[in-house]
């Protein structure tokens, strides 16, 4: 069966490590892999979008890697801070159904205390 | 550029009542999607509109609940006489009319409690 899976226990680290959030997946076959931040009480926000030729996409503080052999995204965040406390979603297209249809993680709940 | 606004924002029905959904997309978008969330679980897709078309509703259970995105106006979620499995949050997310991957912009969901 199909199935993305997201580490469901809480990351907690300190201030200033890199957080490593993971995203497993099987029996899909995705063109992409996004990643996304959820807040309590709000909608997720698009963080990261890598396409299944790119092995590595970097936004700030943001890095993502892609590996289709491992069927395997990672998330990191480098010197963290409390403020990168979320809920860390990572979403994949389905894939063969003619439009973007994101199938979405647990997500992972980081806590970065100071 | 107002972004997704989604109302209302809570919404409490008694079983048997009907509840409407609604959501603007952002301006130019023309792809609307919704989800549902419940509590401990990832988002669950549940239909794609664009404006007077449903794209697939594949993730839509097959009774009492319809969406539509009219010409005019927002995007609706209908949800007939709703039971207590239905309290869920729900959100709307909307894409620019784009071939290809983009990512999609949310709302700030509503959350419906059945009593």
């Amino acid at each position: 069966s199909q199935k993305i899976e997201q580490n469901s226990e809480a990351l907690n680290i300190q201030e200033g490590k890199t957080a490593t959030l993971t995203c497993n997946y099987t029996n899909y076959s995705p063109a992409y892999l996004q990643w996304y931040r959820q807040d309590p009480g709000r909608g997720p926000v698009f963080l990261l979008l890598i396409r299944e030729n790119e092995k590595e996409k970097r936004k700030e503080r943001l890095k993502v890697t892609f590996d289709t052999t491992l069927k395997q995204s990672l998330f990191h965040i480098t010197a963290s801070q409390p403020a990168d406390s979320a809920t860390y979603l990572c979403a994949l297209d389905e894939g063969n159904t003619g439009f973007q249809k994101l199938v979405f993680g647990t997500g992972t709940r980081l806590l970065v205390s100071p | 550029n107002a972004g997704v606004m989604q109302n209302p924002r809570h919404l409490v029905r008694r079983r048997g009542q009907e509840a409407r959904l609604r959501c603007s997309p952002m301006k130019g978008h023309s792809h609307v999607y919704w989800y549902r969330q419940l509590p401990e679980e990832g988002l669950k897709f549940m239909v794609y509109l664009q404006k007077e078309n449903i794209i697939d509703e594949s993730g839509m259970p097959k009774e009492r609940f319809s969406a539509e995105f009219p010409k005019e106006g927002p995007s609706i979620l209908r949800i007939q006489q709703v039971v207590r499995g239905d309290s869920a949050a729900y959100f709307c997310a909307s894409s620019p009319p784009s071939a290809g991957a983009s990512e999609q912009y949310f709302g700030p969901g509503t959350r419906l409690t059945v009593t």
